[in-house]
């Protein structure tokens, strides 16, 4: 069974400063893993994806995470927040679980909320 | 490219009605998935179709049905709706089966009264 952990339901920073969010996620298989955003009223926009290539992901609108096997995490960096950052984050899970069908299990989400 | 197209975008209904949403995927995209989005359960897949058949399916009652049309178009309804079902429904393409990322619409948002 695969699942995944966003440790911060809510997180705050200011307009400049780095964001982080952080994922962790349990797979029995070699996972791909996605970050998806999403604003208020809108569908979920991929930001990033790892599918085992690099361990470094560099994704859009200046995003970037770094897979490290050994501690299962999927954390999500940028060094700069914008305030049109502020929005919901998910971090996605794919892995071929029970047969052919791969299955897509999300993590509950990160509210990030960008103050001026 | 447009992209992933749902309609209608708000939607109310009472109890014990059933409801059918649509979904047009990105124009070459065969594979069209479905996801409930609640504040309490988060974002749970409903069931994918690719070529008009069902590939993949969650863990929701058969009160929840859905079906792809041969343009790859695909609808998905509830029937005897319960408050429970009020959510964001999210519709998501893909070009195949089981090929990530996928796509999303913008979502329809279902309330029950």
């Amino acid at each position: 069974a695969q699942s995944v952990t966003q440790l911060d339901s809510h997180v705050s920073v200011s307009e400049g400063t780095p964001v982080l969010l952080r994922c962790n996620y349990s797979s029995s298989y070699s996972p791909s893993l996605f970050w998806y955003v999403q604003h208020p009223n809108k569908g979920l926009q991929l930001l990033l994806k790892y599918t085992s290539a690099a361990t470094l992901v560099k994704g859009i609108n200046g995003f970037e995470a770094e897979f490290k096997k050994s501690e299962t995490s999927f954390h999500l960096t940028k060094p700069s927040a914008h305030m049109s950052d502020a929005a919901e984050y998910f971090c996605v899970v794919s892995d071929r679980s029970g047969g052919s069908n791969y299955k897509l299990t999300f993590g509950k989400g990160t509210l990030l909320t960008v103050n001026p | 490219k447009a992209g992933v197209t749902q309609t209608p975008r708000y939607l109310i209904k009472t109890r014990g009605q059933q409801v059918t949403l649509s979904c047009s995927p990105i124009s070459g995209h065969r594979s069209v998935s479905w996801y409930q989005q609640t504040p309490g359960q988060g974002l749970q897949f409903l069931f994918e179709y690719f070529s008009e058949t069902q590939r993949n399916k969650g863990n929701f009652p058969g009160r929840f049905s859905g079906r792809q049309f041969s343009n790859s178009r695909s609808e998905m309804n509830v029937s005897t709706l319960e408050l429970g079902d009020s959510a964001l429904y999210l519709c998501a393409s893909s070009p195949r089966a089981g090929v990530q990322p996928q796509h999303f619409g913008d979502g329809t948002r279902l309330s029950i009264l």
